[in-house]
């Protein structure tokens, strides 16, 4: 069985602030596919990065930075300088190779509430 | 162009009515699902169409019927439906079945009284 923990339900930082939203997961896959998504209140989930499980290279996208820890199942994301659009929900989920019908499904974390205040 | 449309933004029904959510893509993926969203929580997968057809029912009761009218298109027909199903109805697309990413719609919020 797969599962992804997100341990922090809710965030708040203040604009320009650094901020890191863990995310823990457990396979038995040794091939899987790590994802994290955004939900502003908008409504739309937002696909941000994925990372394969044979690849442990961290990350860089302007002020976003991922850090994947096979050692540790873990896919961490930080956010650099946050500025107040950064606000939403953000979900780390996580899937195996394909194995035929079914084996796509995503599972995803609760997700992390980030509130940015200016 | 990583777009998803879908239509209406908000659906309020009641639970004797008959309505439909509509879902489209242009990117020329061929997998294309349907998940519900509550409040607080994350998406659960409800349906997955693979070269449109139907690959997966996640134990969906059959008030939900979806369709899938050609590769651009996806539809989930709604009818007798309960105060419980009301939710955000994201539609979601990828290029396949074993393309990992799915790109998501901006979702239905569906109220049902």
């Amino acid at each position: 069985a797969q599962k992804v923990t997100q341990a922090q339900t809710e965030i708040s930082v203040v604009e320009k602030e650094d901020v890191t939203l863990d995310c823990v997961y457990e396979t038995r896959d040794t091939t899987y596919y790590l994802f994290w998504y955004k939900q502003p209140p908008s409504g739309e989930l937002v696909f941000l990065i994925r990372r394969n499980s044979f690849d442990e290279q961290n990350e860089i996208s302007g002020r976003y930075s991922w850090n994947f820890q096979k050692s540790t199942s873990s896919f961490n994301f930080t956010i650099t300088a946050s500025q107040v659009v950064d606000s939403a929900v953000y979900f780390c989920a996580l899937r195996g190779a394909y194995s035929g019908a079914g084996s796509y499904q995503l599972t995803f974390g609760k997700g992390t509430k980030l509130s940015v205040i200016p | 162009d990583t777009e998803v449309t879908q239509t209406p933004k908000h659906l309020v029904m009641g639970m004797t009515n008959k309505k439909s959510l509509k879902c489209e893509q242009h990117m020329g993926h061929r997998a294309m699902y349907w998940y519900k969203q509550k409040a607080k929580k994350p998406p659960e997968l409800m349906f997955v169409y693979s070269y449109e057809k139907l690959s997966i029912n996640e134990s969906v009761p059959s008030r939900f019927s979806p369709e899938c009218p050609n590769s651009s298109l996806l539809n989930l027909h709604l009818h007798a439906l309960q105060p419980e199903d009301s939710a955000l109805y994201l539609c979601a697309s990828s290029q396949g079945e074993r393309t990992y990413e799915q790109y998501f719609g901006p979702g239905t919020r569906l109220t049902v009284t």
